[in-house]
This record gives C-alpha cells, structure tokens and sequence, in this order.
C-alpha cells in the first residue's frame, strides 16, 4: 500500500518559518494528488487549512500558504505564532475515489 | 452553514458490529459527498471511506470487507457499519464532507468516541 510521508516532528521559532512537506513511498506529488492540508488541536476536530495544493480555506490566515516543493506537497508557515502549534496532516487523492491521510507532523512552537 | 454531528453507542463489544450515524443540519446531504474518518488514541487519522448522496461508495482497502456505509436522504444522514470489531477498532470516528472538485474535506463533525471492549 502506497505511503503518505510526512515528518514526525518539526519545531519553529515564534515570529519563524517552517515547511512542512508531504510525500509519497513511491512516486513524486503533484497537483493531480489534490494535496490538503488539516489541523489539529489536542482534543479538537481537524480544521482544513488549504486544498488542492494552494488554496486557502475560508478565514485561514494568509501566513498558512501550500505549493508542490520538488517533488513533495509543501505547507508553509510565514510568521508562526503560539497557537500554530497543532499537529498537521496532509491527505493526497489517490484516484479511484481513495484518499490516504499522512502520519502528521506534530508542530512545536517555542 | 453545514454542520455534521456523529452519533451511536460508545462502547462495543469485540466480534460485534460498529454502527455510527452522521447528521448533516444546515444544509442538503443531497448533491455531495460525504466520508468517514477514524482516530485511535494519540494516532493519526486514517481514511475509512465515502459514499455519494446518490449510494455509490469506496472503501479504504484494508477495510474493505468489514465496512459498509450508507445513506438516507429522507434523514439528512450517512451511517457507518463495521463489522467483526477488535480493540483496534477503538478509536475517535469522525464524518467529514468531501468537496468535489478539489476532491478535499472541508466541513467536520466533532467526532464521537468508540471503545471496543468486552
């Protein structure tokens, strides 16, 4: 079965940038995948940040942006702030109506 | 706008059958397309499947032969079958829309808490 990667962990100055990047075991992503992005507060539902590739959810913040960075889908954080840290999760459309959730990266902010 | 609530029993007994229901309030269930989601306790998320307004559904591949979801327009609801359940099973199950095109999860339910323990 096809692995969606993302890094375990990542940590970031307040006021920093940080990407976090969403890969495949076994072939390059692209916008066909439809990458999105979700965030997660302990205890609290996901929040859908951006979709298909780089678009920007209803009210989320503009300093939240996503793109294809060689060959992995990218969200990158311009200007973390304290409540940025949340643990994020990229999905990636498989095609024929499947979807696969990466691991997550579980963001630290300090 | 669109809201999702999950509902059904909190606890299941291993071997027996998982039943949970999405209510979709604010809105039409009709027209798109609608998923499950599940979380173990301090795991990540893993896609279950989906179902079109209309009945047509995929699964999640290793899920395929234990899950069934379906659908009741009259009720503004989709359910959530799985069968044959084990403590693996026991998890936070959330409902989500899925957006088409784009093909992403832009509302959630809160999510409801399945333990499965004898």
């Amino acid at each position: 079965q096809t692995l969606v990667t993302q890094e375990p962990s990542f940590s970031v100055s307040p006021g920093g940038t940080v990407t976090l990047t969403c890969g495949l075991s076994s072939d390059s992503v692209s916008t066909s995948y439809y990458p999105s992005w979700y965030q997660q507060t302990p205890g609290q539902a996901p929040h859908t940040l951006i979709y298909n590739t780089n678009t920007r959810s209803s009210g989320v913040p503009d300093r939240f942006s996503g793109s294809i960075l060689g060959n992995k889908a990218a969200l990158t954080i311009t200007g973390a702030q304290a409540d940025d840290e949340s643990t994020y999760y990229c999905v990636l459309y498989m095609g024929s109506d499947i979807w696969v959730f990466g691991g997550g990266t579980k963001l630290t902010v300090l | 706008q669109v809201q999702l609530q999950e509902s059904g029993p909190g606890l299941v007994k291993p071997s027996e059958t998982l039943s949970l229901t999405c209510t979709v309030s604010g809105g039409s269930i009709s027209g798109y397309y609608w998923s499950w989601i599940r979380q173990p306790p301090g795991k990540g998320l893993d896609w279950i499947g989906y179902i079109y307004y209309s009945g047509s559904t995929n699964y999640n591949p290793s899920l395929q032969s234990r899950v069934t979801i379906s659908v009741d327009t009259s009720k503004n609801q989709f359910s959530l079958n799985l069968s044959s359940v084990t403590a693996a099973d026991t998890a936070m199950y959330y409902c989500a829309r899925i957006r088409n095109p784009n093909l992403y999860m832009d509302v959630w339910g809160k999510g409801t808490t399945v333990t499965v323990s004898s």
